[in-house]
């Protein structure tokens, strides 16, 4: 199975930085990349997919980038909603797998 | 407005089973591929199983398959999940999740415990 390592596993920051996430595959996943957002409470939403296609109704400070075996999931400028875990998947190879989360809490 | 809706969930004890079922609206169900996805208490997410959008492939994770069986009724609109033989650590949140994973459920809590 395709293990995914998330780092960092917290960041701590303030609103309007910016934040880099980072997923690395154990064997390449090409673009069959996704990464969600999950609030205590909620469902995890999806964010990204392929990688780096936007879910409809996502904004614009967030972005994914990369393919093969890194990736990376960019906020451009921190809003007060988006401290939550995010958590990559790949979609490449079954089993289906994610990654361990990385918490983005504020500083 | 995409709706999906977990029901079945609840305490069993260890060896037993328990169904899970998933309500879906407002889209045609008949459509789209499947999936369930765990998550334990404090822990990340584990995909559980997929099924496609006519219910002929299945797959599952290996660590459920021959436990757990996913399966599906297209003219209810609704997606299931048997998981027999539980064990204290299936203790989670389920989730089903549709398609490229657009959309989830709100989650159903299953607690095995004694």
């Amino acid at each position: 199975e395709i293990v995914l390592t998330q780092s960092p596993v917290t960041l701590s920051l303030s609103p309007g930085e910016r934040v880099t996430l980072s997923c690395r595959a154990s064997q390449s996943v090409g673009t069959h990349l996704a990464w969600y957002q999950q609030k205590p409470g909620q469902a995890p939403r999806l964010l990204i997919y392929d990688a780096s296609r936007r879910t409809t109704g996502i904004p614009a400070r967030f972005s994914g980038t990369g393919s093969g075996t890194d990736f990376t999931l960019t906020i451009s400028s921190l809003e007060p909603e988006d401290f939550a875990v995010y958590y990559c998947q790949q979609r490449s190879t079954w089993p289906l797998t994610f990654g361990g989360g990385t918490k983005v809490e504020v500083k | 407005e995409v709706h999906l809706v977990e029901s079945g969930g609840g305490l069993v004890q260890p060896g037993g089973s328990l169904r899970l079922s998933c309500a879906a609206s407002g889209f045609t169900f008949s459509d789209y591929t499947m999936n369930w996805v765990r998550q334990a208490p404090g822990k990340g997410l584990e995909w559980i199983a997929y099924i496609s959008s006519s219910g002929v492939i299945e797959y599952y994770a290996d660590s459920m398959e021959g436990r757990f069986t996913i399966s599906r009724d297209n003219v209810n609109n609704s997606l299931f999940l048997q998981m027999n033989s539980l064990r204290h650590e299936d203790t989670a949140v389920y989730y089903c999740a549709r398609g490229i994973w657009d959309y989830w459920g709100q989650g159903a809590l299953v607690t095995v415990s004694s």
